[in-house]
């Protein structure tokens, strides 16, 4: 069973900053790489995602995805109080299935 | 946008009674997911299924059953609900294969409180 993992469980940063979330995956063979946000008292919904070893940006937000090392990572440049959350690594192993991580709680004092 | 709709919000039922969850999806997805949300456990999936008809066991069953009964409805049985059942349940679809790589798109959320 493929095993996820996330750091920080918690993280407060004041608005303005650069916010680094990170998460591990297990298994090599995973295809897909997805970064999830929740608003409190909200449906989880997809943010971003990535394929293949790199970087991928769009906004404030950019993937960093090394597979070598079985580590992704979320970057947030600027962030705004709006970003808090609890943001969700999620990684597809198949076309059918998703395995989240425990999530990091993120708050963003204005 | 996908669209998933859950009922009821919220549930409030006795150790050992029925309860059954309802979802709706109208996006044609094929796939369609059940998941339960702890702190400190995040989510986890219950039972998933890729059409009518179909079942697939997920990482967390004991104790859940589900059908689906046409493309766009996924129901999840709790026939001896327990207090370890408590939780915030949320419904998924996804265009497994498609476009958006199984991309999830969620359901508001069951809120489930078993006393």
């Amino acid at each position: 069973q493929q095993n996820v993992q996330q750091s920080p469980e918690s993280l407060i940063v004041p608005e303005g900053a650069r916010t680094s979330l990170n998460c591990t995956f297990s298994d090599s063979a995973s295809q897909y790489f997805w970064w999830y946000r929740q608003h409190s008292g909200k449906a989880p919904k997809a943010l971003m995602s990535i394929f293949s070893n790199g970087e991928k940006e769009e906004g404030r937000f950019t993937i960093h995805l090394n597979k070598a090392s079985l580590h992704f990572s979320l970057h947030i440049r600027d962030s705004q109080p709006s970003d808090s959350a609890l943001y969700l690594c999620a990684v597809t192993p198949n076309a059918y299935k998703v395995i989240f991580g425990k999530g990091t709680h993120l708050h963003v004092l204005p | 946008e996908a669209a998933v709709t859950q009922s009821p919000r919220n549930k409030v039922t006795v150790t050992g009674g029925n309860v059954t969850l309802s979802c709706r999806q109208t996006n044609s997805h094929n796939y369609m997911y059940w998941y339960r949300q702890d702190t400190g456990h995040g989510l986890r999936l219950i039972h998933y299924s890729y059409g009518a008809g179909n079942l697939q066991i997920g990482d967390v069953p004991d104790g859940y059953k589900a059908t689906r009964t046409t493309q766009e409805d996924f129901f999840l049985l709790l026939e001896l609900a327990s207090p370890s059942q408590t939780s915030l349940y949320f419904c998924a679809s996804s265009d497994a294969g498609g476009r958006n790589y199984a991309e999830q798109f969620f359901g508001p959320g069951t809120r489930l409180t078993v006393l």
